[in-house]
């Protein structure tokens, strides 16, 4: 698959602390996405980017922080603010977000458990 | 608000047998319509969207404003096409192209 990239694949945590994780893409792609599943959900929209230096919250920012430093990176911080964090966490990338037919394209996940 | 509703969790089929799955949306606008799929130890990729009015892998969605829903459907269904399928339309704004997702259905192909 390659070209958009999450790590680590599992990650535990103890409640109350914040835990970062890793999406990395090389598509060039000017946008990025951080979403949540839930069984029975769906995704939902955490943050996004539509350029470097710059993103809005989506749905279910609380509890939760990036930054888009550079491009091709779109660190996901899940803080202790975070109520239910135990989640799978998909990172997405798109050409750009002005473009009304633009397909995302999805990382592999990272499942989060708090202990 | 906008809303996303796949009312079916579980659609379990026969190969060869037809297969629909249901999209209803609610938007103040019109928005652009995208089906993903998500197969099994696979990432989540776009299937189909409406505006290329394209058919894929035999399935195609049709759009019906009146009754604001994006049903998929395809005549034949495969064993290849057990997966979860999520419907997602976007509102195009000018602040930015957002993809809602539905809850999604799980699709089962027994042979």
């Amino acid at each position: 698959d390659g070209g958009i990239t999450q790590s680590p694949k599992y990650l535990f945590r103890k409640e109350g602390q914040n835990v970062t994780l890793s999406c990395e893409q090389n598509l060039n792609h000017d946008a990025m996405y951080w979403y949540r599943q839930d069984p029975g959900q769906g995704l939902r929209l955490i943050y996004y980017s539509q350029i470097v230096n710059d993103f809005q919250k989506g749905d279910i920012a609380e509890g939760y922080s990036v930054s888009r430093e550079k491009k091709e990176s779109f660190p996901l911080t899940v803080t202790s603010a975070q109520k239910n964090p135990t989640a799978f966490y998909l990172c997405a990338s798109s050409i750009d977000l002005r473009t009304s037919n633009n397909e995302q394209f999805f990382g592999p996940g990272t499942r989060l458990t708090v202990l | 608000a906008q809303r996303v509703t796949q009312p079916e969790k579980l659609l379990s089929v026969f190969k060869g047998a037809p297969v629909e799955l249901k999209c209803n949306y609610s938007y103040s606008g019109s928005p652009e319509l995208f089906w993903y799929v998500q197969y099994s130890r696979q990432r989540l990729q776009l299937l189909l969207r409406h505006i290329s009015r394209e058919s894929i892998k035999g399935f195609t969605a049709d759009l019906n404003k009146g009754e604001t829903s994006f049903h998929l459907k395809k005549p034949f269904a495969q064993e290849e096409d057990s997966a979860m399928y999520y419907c997602a339309p976007a509102l195009i704004k000018a602040a930015g192209n957002k993809l809602t997702f539905g809850g999604g259905t799980r699709v089962l192909v027994k042979p």
